[in-house]
């Protein structure tokens, strides 16, 4: 069963960039089984889709955040990762890693990680 | 974008009650591409159900969705003490993927 974990600094500075890494186990991030993503909620509110990566390497973004947001990956690892560029108090939410079976734009969660940002 | 509304934000029931909750779309959603998911405090949300009626590994059979184009239901048959938490539905038919503000279903 896909295990997902979450990883990365808990307070980033407005105007930096935020960085997250998902480590995958008990699957293989190559698998063409699942697309991979991120989705963030910020306290006391509904989640928010942030983008996914499907196995061909493509990727997808909510076009609210396109402008700043990466997602890429890393098959040496096992990982994949986030990156949100010129962050404000605004970003300031749990992020979660998660999984969705290929066919289907459902997700099954990591965690999660609370990021802060403020100076 | 597909806006999602959750009605009621709480809905305050007893165990042994039966609890319905609604998403209404801002835009008719193909082939019943929603979601539904329970949200405990302090954890992740979990999938509950999604589509025309498939449950996840380890959902029982007193959750159930029915509806079709903007208006779906999640219906709790009868509540256990471990449902009581915050459900969200998402739509899945187009992207930008959207998740509703949840219901809190209280005791």
């Amino acid at each position: 069963q896909l295990q997902l974990q979450e990883s990365g600094p808990g307070l980033v500075k407005p105007s930096e960039t935020l960085s997250l890494n998902c480590t995958v186990s008990g699957g293989s991030i190559n698998s063409p089984s699942y697309f991979w993503g991120w989705i963030r909620q910020p306290p006391g509110k509904g989640p928010e889709w942030i983008g996914s990566m499907i196995f061909s390497g493509n990727t997808y973004y909510n076009p609210s955040l396109e402008s700043r947001v990466t997602i890429s990956v890393d098959t040496s690892k096992n990982q994949f990762s986030l990156k949100l560029s010129s962050v404000t108090a605004t970003d300031t939410a749990v992020y979660y890693c998660a999984s969705s079976p290929r066919g289907t734009w459902t997700f099954n969660w990591g965690q999660g990680t609370l990021v802060t940002v403020s100076s | 974008e597909v806006v999602l509304t959750q009605s009621p934000g709480t809905l305050s029931l007893s165990p042994g009650e039966r609890a319905t909750l609604s998403c209404r779309a801002s835009q008719s959603i193909r082939s019943n591409y929603l979601a539904w998911y329970q949200q405990k405090f302090g954890q992740a949300p979990r999938l509950l159900i999604y589509g025309a009626s498939s449950r996840a590994t380890g959902i029982p059979d007193r959750f159930s969705i029915s509806g079709s184009g903007t208006d779906f239901t999640l219906t709790i048959s009868t509540l256990e003490p471990e449902d009581f938490a915050v459900y969200y539905c998402q739509q899945y038919a187009a992207s930008p993927f959207t998740f509703g503000p949840g219901t809190t279903v209280e005791i």
